[in-house]
């Protein structure tokens, strides 16, 4: 399966805690997405890391990306009980096909 | 400034009994996708309109079926809903341009089949 495997499956932490979640993959990749959703929701894009790029960072979202060992990173700092959702990797191989990773939701305890 | 919007959002049917389900943009996007997301699982595309051409993924059910009339409006239909089709449908778009581009998502339908 092409799809993103994530991990960890769920994880519960303090608010402030600085929380990571793991994704990784199997096939070649044009770029590499995290999307979130709350639940009963739609996913909103969080963040896009290019295949080409490494690191990349969006206000308390820090994503890396390693193409040699075919797996990615999400760092949320500082998280808030407003960030309790789940969130999703997903890869784009080209064409119209994005696939996603089955998700880690996030517990942040107030 | 609602940009991809689903009805209904929650939708009760019947075994066997036909029901659509609706998505529309504001975006004036190219693609329009349908995906299936069962209760902690991945979202699973079923299939893709770019502009007026439909593509359908190899394991989507001949159950699904979908239209687009035009570019605004896309819908999705099950001729036949079983039980296994209880889930939630989520409505994506994007330009479909080629490069790098993320997907704009509806908040989805809530589908239970009695």
């Amino acid at each position: 399966s092409q799809q993103g495997e994530e991990d960890p499956q769920a994880l519960s932490i303090q608010e402030g805690e600085n929380a990571t979640m793991n994704c990784s993959y199997k096939t070649s990749i044009n770029n590499l997405q995290w999307y979130r959703q709350n639940s009963g929701r739609g996913l909103v894009h969080l963040i896009l890391i290019r295949s080409n790029e490494r690191e990349k960072h969006s206000g308390r979202l820090r994503v890396t990306l390693d193409t040699s060992k075919k797996s990615s990173s999400l760092l949320i700092t500082a998280s808030r009980a407003a960030d309790t959702a789940s969130y999703f990797c997903a890869i784009d191989t080209g064409g119209f096909k994005t696939i996603f990773g089955a998700g880690t939701r996030l517990f942040v305890k107030a | 400034d609602a940009m991809v919007i689903q009805n209904p959002r929650y939708q009760v049917t019947q075994f066997g009994k036909p029901v659509t389900l609706s998505c529309s943009q504001t975006l004036n996007h190219n693609v329009m996708y349908w995906y299936q997301q069962k209760s902690s699982q991945a979202p699973k595309l079923l299939f893709h309109y770019y502009d007026k051409d439909f593509n359908n993924e190899a394991d989507t059910p001949d159950n699904f079926q979908s239209r687009r009339p035009n570019t605004s409006f896309c819908f999705l239909d099950i001729r036949s809903p079983g039980l296994g089709d209880a889930a939630m449908y989520l409505c994506a778009t994007n330009w479909g341009t080629g490069g790098p581009d993320t997907q704009y998502f509806g908040p989805g339908t809530r589908l239970t089949v009695l």
